[in-house]
């Protein structure tokens, strides 16, 4: 079971704006930088955010990201078809001492 | 291009033993970490293991701790994944990605991921 808590699936209609939250603890989003991957279905994952709100070269500016405390998010504006993936949350835990995934979260562009 | 390319999947018994190759090109490997992601069928990712760019230090998962060692030769480019005592939970897609930094602290996230190689442990 992941230490990093998503919720299971968001669905919202074309050029909306959804939001994926994720929630954690000191020992992992409280005290390091927060990832955020994109895996379409039946590929390989891809970085869509790093250091909490950085997007890495090439990646659509409809993504952004941000954090408070022990929970980040994921936003996506302007929601497409092509949107249609699920999305992980990812940080280094201390306690662990090893790198955790969040429980993922399928968005639905309805 | 950068890419990475994994190798060395495949059926194979409980209690046995496997090892995964990634072949890596486009970049300096030896100054980035580098890590094993594994996805079991249906279900999310998996962080399993990282190696700092020189292979100095070593980080592991509890769940596979003292059953796989991971270890990179960078006069060839090429990550490994050594596993032993495998049980069917380790059933997965197994993904070699590239961090961003030496070390694997994950601050900066893994850029480049390899198409995955499958494992499926069963008798």
């Amino acid at each position: 079971q992941s230490v990093l808590t998503q919720p299971p699936s968001v669905s919202e209609a074309p050029r909306q704006r959804v939001t994926i939250s994720c929630s954690g603890s000191s020992s992992n989003i409280g005290n390091n930088a927060v990832n955020w991957y994109q895996q379409l279905p039946g590929k390989a994952p891809k970085l869509l955010i790093y250091y909490d709100d950085l997007l890495p070269s090439g990646v659509s500016d409809r993504f952004s990201g941000s954090k408070s405390g022990t929970s980040a998010s994921l936003a996506i504006s302007g929601l497409q078809s092509e949107d249609e993936a699920d999305y992980y949350c990812a940080a280094w835990d201390d306690s662990l001492n090893g790198y955790v995934f969040g429980t993922g979260t399928k968005v639905t562009v309805l | 291009e950068v890419q990475l390319l994994e190798s060395g999947g495949g059926l194979v018994q409980p209690g046995g033993s496997l090892r995964l190759s990634c072949a890596a090109s486009g970049f300096t490997f030896s100054s980035y970490a580098m890590s094993w992601v594994r996805q079991a069928p249906g279900k999310g990712l998996e962080w399993v293991s990282a190696i700092s760019g020189s292979g100095g230090s070593t980080y592991y998962a509890d769940s596979v701790k003292g059953r796989f060692t991971i270890s990179r030769d960078n006069s060839k480019n090429t990550l490994y994944l050594q596993m032993n005592s495998l049980r069917a939970e380790d059933t997965a897609v197994y993904y070699c990605a590239k961090d961003q930094l030496f070390q694997p602290a994950g601050d900066y996230g893994m850029d480049v991921w390899g198409q995955g190689t499958t494992v499926t442990v069963s008798s």
